[in-house]
C-alpha cells in the first residue's frame, strides 16, 4: 500500500536558519503530493502541493519539488521565523484509486527560537 | 476560518457511551473525509463520502459509522466508547472524489473518553 516517511522530529532551529524536512513516499502510479501545516490547537492547512513529476510547489517562502526518481518531496525554507513553529505533515493521494483518501506521514514538529 | 465547520469542538464522555460528531464541508465541496489523529498512530483515514455515497473506507471500527446527508453535511457516530477512542477527529472536504489538489480541514473535535 501507499506510505509516506518523514524525517523524525522534533526539529529546533534559530530564527533565519535554513529548514529542510525530508519526505519520501511509496505509491503506485503518479500520486499528488502535499505538505500540510498544523499550528497548535488548529486543524491542518494545506501549505503547498505538486501534482506531477518535477513540479515545484511553493507558498509563504516554503518550497518542495516532486522528485519521481528519488520518490521524494522535501520541504525547504530559506529563512524560518518564530511564527513557522508548527507540525508539518507530508501526504499523498494516489492516482490509482477512484477515491481521494490521503496517506499522511507522522508529522515533524518544528520549533523556531528567537 | 477554513470554511469546514466541525461541532462540537470538545466532548467529554464516559466509556460505553455514544456520541455524534458533525461536519459541514466548505461551500461547493462534495466530498467529506473523516480522520482520527492520536499521539501514537498519527492521522488515520476513517471514511470518505462523496455526494451522499460512501466512496472509500479505511480502518474504521465496526463501532463507528458515518453518513452524508442531502445537504452534504456529515455525521460520524461513535458508540460503545472505549478509553482508546480518545483522540482528535478531523473532517476534511474537497470538490471532487479524488482530491488531486488536497483537502480543506476543519478545526477538529477533541474527544475525551473517561
Amino acid at each position: 500500500g501507499d506510505s509516506v516517511t518523514q524525517m523524525e522530529g522534533p526539529v529546533t532551529l534559530s530564527e533565519e536558519a535554513f529548514l529542510t524536512i525530508n519526505c519520501t513516499y511509496t505509491a503506485t502510479g503518479y500520486p499528488s503530493l502535499f505538505w500540510y501545516v498544523q499550528y497548535p490547537g488548529e486543524g491542518l492547512q494545506l501549505l503547498l502541493k505538486a501534482t506531477k513529476a518535477d513540479d515545484k510547489g511553493s507558498n509563504k517562502g516554503f518550497e518542495a519539488t516532486y522528485r519521481k526518481e528519488t520518490t521524494s518531496f522535501h520541504l525547504e525554507k530559506g529563512s524560518v521565523q518564530v511564527s513557522d513553529s508548527a507540525v508539518y505533515f507530508c501526504a499523498l493521494v494516489s492516482s490509482n484509486t477512484n477515491a481521494g483518501k490521503s496517506t499522511f506521514g507522522d508529522g515533524t514538529t518544528l520549533t523556531v527560537k528567537p | 476560518d477554513s470554511g469546514v465547520t466541525q461541532t462540537p469542538k470538545h466532548l467529554i464522555t464516559a466509556t460505553g457511551q455514544r456520541v455524534t460528531l458533525r461536519c459541514s464541508p466548505r461551500s461547493g465541496d462534495l466530498s467529506v473525509y473523516w480522520y482520527q489523529q492520536s499521539l501514537d498512530q498519527g492521522l488515520q483515514f476513517l471514511i470518505q463520502y462523496y455526494n451522499g455515497e460512501e466512496r472509500a473506507k479505511g480502518n474504521i471500527l465496526e463501532r463507528f459509522s458515518a453518513q452524508q446527508f442531502p445537504d452534504l453535511h456529515s455525521e460520524l457516530n461513535l458508540s460503545s466508547l472505549e478509553l482508546g477512542d480518545s483522540a482528535l477527529y478531523f473532517c476534511a472536504s474537497s470538490v471532487d472524489w479524488t482530491a488531486p489538489h488536497g483537502y480543506t480541514f476543519g478545526s477538529g473535535t477533541r474527544l475525551t473518553v473517561v
